[in-house]
């Protein structure tokens, strides 16, 4: 049983481009949430989709979007790069809106040149 | 408005030693709570989680956990740490209903031989 899976594993872009960050859920869950942890510090909650709508929301700029597929995959977009957006993304999965059944990717390093 | 405090940002112990990493954490609600560990280059693995009923949790790997509802404080405890136990640890609290956990900025549990 496949867990948590993210994509790509590293990135290196530069100031003002745009990325988009990709996760697939494991088996059996249906909410994915994202999450920025810089260098660090812990992780930072971004926002989190169920039955493809965003459902709750952090304290992120709207450069910051994201999308849930019908698979219940998910993407994280974000526009604009800062300098500052240089972190480990994380997504997390779970069976409905709960953090309690969260389970763990292994992250995307984006590194902001 | 949730906060968690993780006081120490980094622990020193010998193998065989026993181990305490400390969590105080505020909110106007009744609260979930979870300590997380990361291993370099990871994702964040769940060690245990205190949800209701009885205050002292057990966890994977030895660990262990106790709620203080009146200190406002979840510590982490291991009777016995091995080198494979180096890593940083994070508490999160989430509360009432709310999806949107915080985390600690991490503790660093270095374990000498």
């Amino acid at each position: 049983d496949a867990g948590v899976t993210q994509s790509p594993t590293h990135l290196i872009k530069t100031r003002g481009q745009q990325v988009t960050l990709r996760c697939s859920p494991k088996s059996g869950h249906d909410t994915v949430s994202w999450y920025q942890q810089a260098l660090g510090q812990g992780p930072q909650f971004i926002f989190q989709y169920y039955e493809e709508e965003e459902r709750q929301r952090g304290n992120f700029p709207d450069r910051f979007s994201g999308h849930q597929f019908p698979n219940y995959s998910s993407e994280l977009n974000v526009n604009a790069l800062l300098l500052g957006d240089s972190a480990l993304y994380l997504c997390a999965s779970s069976l409905g809106q709960g953090v309690d059944t969260q389970y763990f990717g292994p992250g995307t390093r984006l590194t902001v040149l | 408005a949730q906060s968690v405090t993780q006081l120490d940002s980094q622990v020193p112990v010998f193998e065989e030693a026993p181990v305490e990493l400390r969590c105080n954490y505020s909110s106007s609600v009744s609260v979930y709570l979870f300590w997380y560990v990361q291993y370099p280059n990871q994702g964040l693995q769940l060690l245990l989680k205190y949800l209701s009923g009885s205050t002292l949790v057990k966890g994977i790997n030895g660990f262990e956990a106790e709620f203080n509802k009146s200190q406002t404080s979840f510590h982490l405890r291991k009777p016995s740490v091995h080198i494979s136990d180096t890593a940083e640890y994070f508490c999160a609290v989430s509360g009432g209903g709310s999806y949107r956990p915080t985390f600690g900025r991490g503790t660093s549990l270095i374990v000498h031989p």
